[in-house]
């Protein structure tokens, strides 16, 4: 079985200062992880994913992401935060041969002048 | 690049209504997903489609059904339509299995009176 905990439903940082969204996940099996973000009115698009290659994974925008298996963890991270991150971020798991991903509920980033 | 239509962007209906969402992707890819979005609760899985003609329930599938007479589209249908199914609505596709990249229509937000 698998699951994914997002701590945090509403985030908000000053443009410029370091974005941290938080991601813990539970899998019976090796996970493949993703985030996910949502501008407004739109549908989700991949931001970054991990398929047991490096840890640290880098993705669009400036964001990455690192796998920490011992923490089951994988938070996301962007040193410096622009207006335009403002979105709501999904966290999300699956795993080998899955038929199926399992979304977190998401995080809302607000980003203040 | 991939491209998910969903054939309305927001649909009024009223209680016992039947509703169709229709979901087209032109990337000739196997797995097609709905979800529905609510608040706090992130996307949720109703149905997804492997194949043609091929379905299999995901977390919520009470209330609804699916079609998939052609690769490309996958329709949802809403038999009698209530206020609790008020709700966005996801359609997503991906290549083959579950840990590759899903790609997401823009969405279509439903309101049942």
């Amino acid at each position: 079985a698998q699951s994914v905990t997002q701590l945090g439903s509403h985030v908000s940082v000053s443009e410029g200062a370091l974005v941290l969204l938080r991601c813990n996940y539970s899998s019976s099996v090796p996970p493949y992880l993703f985030w996910y973000v949502q501008y407004p009115n739109q549908g989700l698009q991949l931001l970054l994913k991990y398929t047991s290659a490096a840890t640290l994974v880098k993705g669009i925008n400036g964001f990455e992401a690192e796998f920490k298996k011992s923490e089951t963890s994988f938070h996301l991270t962007k040193p410096s935060a622009h207006m335009s991150d403002a979105a709501e971020y999904f966290c999300a798991v699956s795993g080998i041969s899955a038929s199926k991903i399992i979304f977190g509920s998401g995080t809302r980033l607000s980003i203040r002048p | 690049d991939v491209k998910v239509t969903q054939s309305s962007r927001y649909l009024v209906k009223r209680t016992g209504e039947k509703v169709f969402l229709e979901c087209v992707q032109d990337m000739d890819h196997e797995n097609m997903f709905w979800y529905r979005q609510d608040p706090g609760l992130g996307l949720r899985l109703i149905y997804f489609s492997y194949d043609v003609k091929m379905k299999e329930k995901g977390d919520i599938p009470e209330g609804y059904s699916v079609s998939r007479e052609k690769k490309e589209r996958f329709s949802l249908i809403l038999e009698s339509a209530s206020t609790n199914q008020t709700s966005m609505y996801l359609c997503a596709s991906s290549l083959r299995l579950a840990e590759e990249t899903q790609y997401f229509g823009p969405g279509t937000r439903l309101l049942v009176l």
